[in-house]
């Protein structure tokens, strides 16, 4: 499976877009692109996840290059509560599902 | 919404005792899995399961077994507690293990003393 390369951090002002950037240069075919991001102390939580076309749901919007080898994942209006450590990770399957150090997003009021 | 419950958010066991994590779904998932999160070494997986009665070792099962009885139930053993396996215990279902998300619980943080 891919292996992916986020920044340790970011900050973001309450009530703007926060963009996460995910690079996955070794992405191979088959492999979705799955972000989830986990609060202190609590599970980690599914957000969106795609192949190849950009997808939005009710939480956020999943940007994928044309060459696959990048990926953004955008909160149109971060609140405080979107504070998290975001994992970006490219697998086919949960046999090898990779959890790497992820972005810990500050959202400032 | 998907729910996925572990029996407890903490537990704290001695070294050498029988402990019996318990993880519940409710959306009728084929699939379920048990992870241990560590700092620095992100989430590995400890076993899964495709089906019922059905498992499978993970990367690190060593000291680990599971139980799979019923299909919105799968447990987690660990034979004989010991200091090097306190961590936090995810349990996590999906529909398919290919191309459909993860779901998770809340976690176990389990400490051996």
């Amino acid at each position: 499976d891919a292996k992916t390369t986020q920044p340790p951090s970011m900050d973001c002002a309450e009530g703007r877009a926060a963009n996460l950037p995910c690079n996955h240069s070794t992405i191979s075919g088959n492999e979705y692109v799955y972000w989830y991001r986990q609060i202190h102390s609590q599970g980690p939580q599914y957000i969106i996840h795609g192949l190849k076309n950009n997808e939005t749901n009710e939480m956020a919007s999943l940007i994928i290059t044309e060459d696959r080898k990048s990926s953004t994942l955008i909160l149109p209006h971060a609140t405080l509560r979107d504070t998290a450590v975001y994992y970006c990770i490219a697998a086919y399957n949960f046999n090898k599902f990779y959890f790497g150090s992820g972005t810990k997003l500050n959202v400032k009021p | 919404d998907v729910k996925v419950t572990q029996s407890s958010r903490y537990l704290v066991k001695r070294t050498g005792e029988k402990v019996f994590l318990e993880c519940v779904q409710d959306m009728d998932h084929e699939n379920m899995f048990w992870y241990r999160q560590d700092p620095g070494l992100g989430l590995r997986l400890i076993y899964f399961s495709y089906d019922v009665k059905m498992k499978e070792k993970g990367d690190i099962p060593e000291g680990y077994s599971v139980s799979r009885e019923k299909k919105e139930r799968f447990s987690l053993i660990l034979e004989s507690a010991s200091t090097n396996q306190t961590s936090m215990y995810l349990c996590a279902s999906s529909s398919d293990p290919n191309n459909s998300p993860l779901h998770f619980g809340n976690g176990t943080r389990l400490t051996v003393t």
